[in-house]
């Protein structure tokens, strides 16, 4: 089984500041990673994916997250975020790409 | 290419009334899941399709909540007497593929 934990439940930011988004996962197999946003009354949105290959990945809006292999993590880092990044985050694990263990979420707040 | 609907948007019900929700994936799109997203927590797998067949319900509560997948394309979620812990939003998405999710919009329950 695959499970994801989210560290820090709420982010509060300065608008151009860089953010870092943490999360961490536990799994007995290989797995892929996933970031999703989720602004108000809105679905989820992906971000980026990571499947293989190079560890660090480019999303969308200028969201970037590296996978760590040793220390088991996939954090969201962004060097300098805009009043539109405030939304709800969730890190995701899949082994086999058709089931998806969701955190319990990071609510990033940018402050103007 | 038109998303992944969902109605209604809103509903506010009794404890013990039953209630209906609707969902049209992305056209094409094998695959469709529902969550449950209780509020401050991420999404929770209830139900996995593919086309009109179930692959995992492990974490359906099946003496209350019931789903089918016609024709497999739109599908409906059904709870049956809703009690008070059923109050989330629950989130309907498809998958051409995978590693891909494409999530609606959600229905926002509150059973009072």
């Amino acid at each position: 089984a695959q499970s994801v934990t989210q560290l820090d439940s709420q982010v509060p930011v300065f608008e151009e500041a860089p953010v870092e988004l943490r999360c961490n996962y536990s799994s007995s197999v290989s797995v892929y990673l996933f970031w999703y946003v989720q602004y108000p009354n809105q679905g989820l949105q992906l971000l980026l994916k990571y499947l293989s290959g190079s560890t660090l990945v480019k999303g969308i809006n200028g969201f970037e997250a590296e996978f760590n292999k040793s220390q088991t993590s996939f954090h969201l880092r962004k060097p300098s975020v805009h009043i539109s990044d405030t939304a709800e985050y969730f890190c995701a694990v899949s082994a086999a790409g058709n089931q998806f263990y969701f955190g319990t979420g990071t609510s990033l707040t940018v402050i103007p | 290419e038109a998303g992944v609907a969902q109605s209604p948007r809103y509903k506010i019900i009794e404890k013990r009334q039953s209630v209906a929700f609707w969902c049209n994936p992305i056209s094409g799109h094998a695959t469709l899941y529902w969550y449950q997203q209780i509020l401050g927590q991420g999404p929770k797998l209830l139900i996995q399709f593919q086309n009109n067949g179930v692959v995992d319900d492990s974490q359906l509560p099946k003496d209350r909540f019931s789903a089918e997948r016609l024709k497999g394309v739109d599908s409906t979620l059904k709870i049956q007497p809703a009690k008070l812990e059923d109050s989330a939003v629950y989130l309907c998405a498809s998958s051409p593929q995978r590693y891909e999710q494409y999530f609606g919009p959600g229905t926002r329950l509150t059973v009072t």
